[in-house]
C-alpha cells in the first residue's frame, strides 16, 4: 500500500509569492491534516479535512488555506509569503476522523527568500 | 490547551545501551502516538497507543492513561535510532469535532558506534 505522498519535496520562493502543496493521502483515507514545523516553534496543527469539509483549524493566520477534493486529496495553499513561512510542511492521513493512527508523508521543506 | 513535556530533552548513547524516553500530558487523551523523524524529516509511525503496552522488535511502549504519561523503550540501540522521538496526543475527540496532534518538543537521540 503506497504511503501518503507530498509534492513537492522542496520548494524555494520568494516574499510576497503564493505557493500550493500537495497531498495524496493512503487509499482509503478519508481524513487529510496539514502540519508546519519549524526549529522555535517545533511541530504545530495547521487543519484537518474529512470528506471535503475542514473539520479543524489550528490558530495561523489566514493566508494559510486548504482545500481536500472528492479524491480525497488534499492541497494547501500560503498566500503573500513570509520569511517566517520558511518550514518543513507535514501532511497526514488517518482512517476516519479519529480513534485511529495518523500516518505522515516525507513532507515539504519550503525556503522563502 | 492540552500540555505535552518529553524527557529528556537529549540524549547520548553508545550502541548497545537500552534507554527510555518520557511523554507526559496535561489532561486524558483519545489517542496517543509515538513517532521518530529521520534525517529527511519523515515522521515515521512507531506506535499507536492510547493506554496499554505494545511492543515492536526492539521498542515497546507504554502508556499508563490514568496517571498521564507514557513511555517509549529502546533496547539494544543502534546507530540508525538516531533521530529525534515525538511524543503526540490528541484529547476532546468526537465524531464531529475532528482531530488536532499536540506534539511534545522531543527527544533527540544520538547513538554512537
Amino acid at each position: 500500500k503506497a504511503g501518503v505522498t507530498q509534492t513537492p519535496r522542496y520548494l524555494i520562493k520568494t516574499r510576497g509569492q503564493q505557493v500550493t502543496l500537495s497531498c495524496s493521502p493512503i487509499s482509503g483515507h478519508r481524513s487529510v491534516s496539514w502540519y508546519q514545523q519549524t526549529p522555535g516553534q517545533g511541530l504545530q496543527f495547521l487543519f484537518e479535512y474529512f470528506s471535503e469539509t475542514q473539520r479543524n483549524k489550528g490558530n495561523f493566520p489566514g493566508r494559510f488555506s486548504g482545500r481536500q477534493f472528492s479524491n480525497s486529496r488534499s492541497e494547501m495553499n500560503v498566500s503573500t509569503l513570509e520569511l517566517g513561512d520558511s518550514a518543513l510542511y507535514l501532511c497526514a492521513s488517518r482512517r476516519s476522523s479519529y480513534n485511529s493512527p495518523l500516518h505522515f508523508g516525507n513532507g515539504t521543506r519550503l525556503t522563502v527568500t | 490547551g492540552i500540555q505535552v513535556e518529553q524527557s529528556p530533552p537529549d540524549l547520548i548513547l553508545q550502541e548497545g545501551a537500552n534507554s527510555t524516553l518520557r511523554c507526559n500530558f496535561s489532561d486524558s487523551v483519545n489517542n496517543l502516538q509515538w513517532f521518530h523523524q529521520n534525517p529527511w524529516g519523515q515522521l515515521i509511525n512507531l506506535f499507536y497507543i492510547p493506554s496499554g503496552t505494545k511492543q515492536n522488535g526492539r521498542l515497546s511502549a507504554t502508556t499508563v492513561a490514568t496517571e498521564r504519561y507514557s513511555l517509549l523503550y529502546i533496547s539494544s540501540s543502534q546507530t540508525t535510532d538516531s533521530g529525534v522521538y515525538f511524543c503526540a496526543v490528541e484529547h476532546g475527540l468526537g465524531e464531529t469535532s475532528g482531530s488536532r496532534l499536540t506534539f511534545g518538543e522531543g527527544t533527540q537521540l544520538t547513538v554512537n558506534p
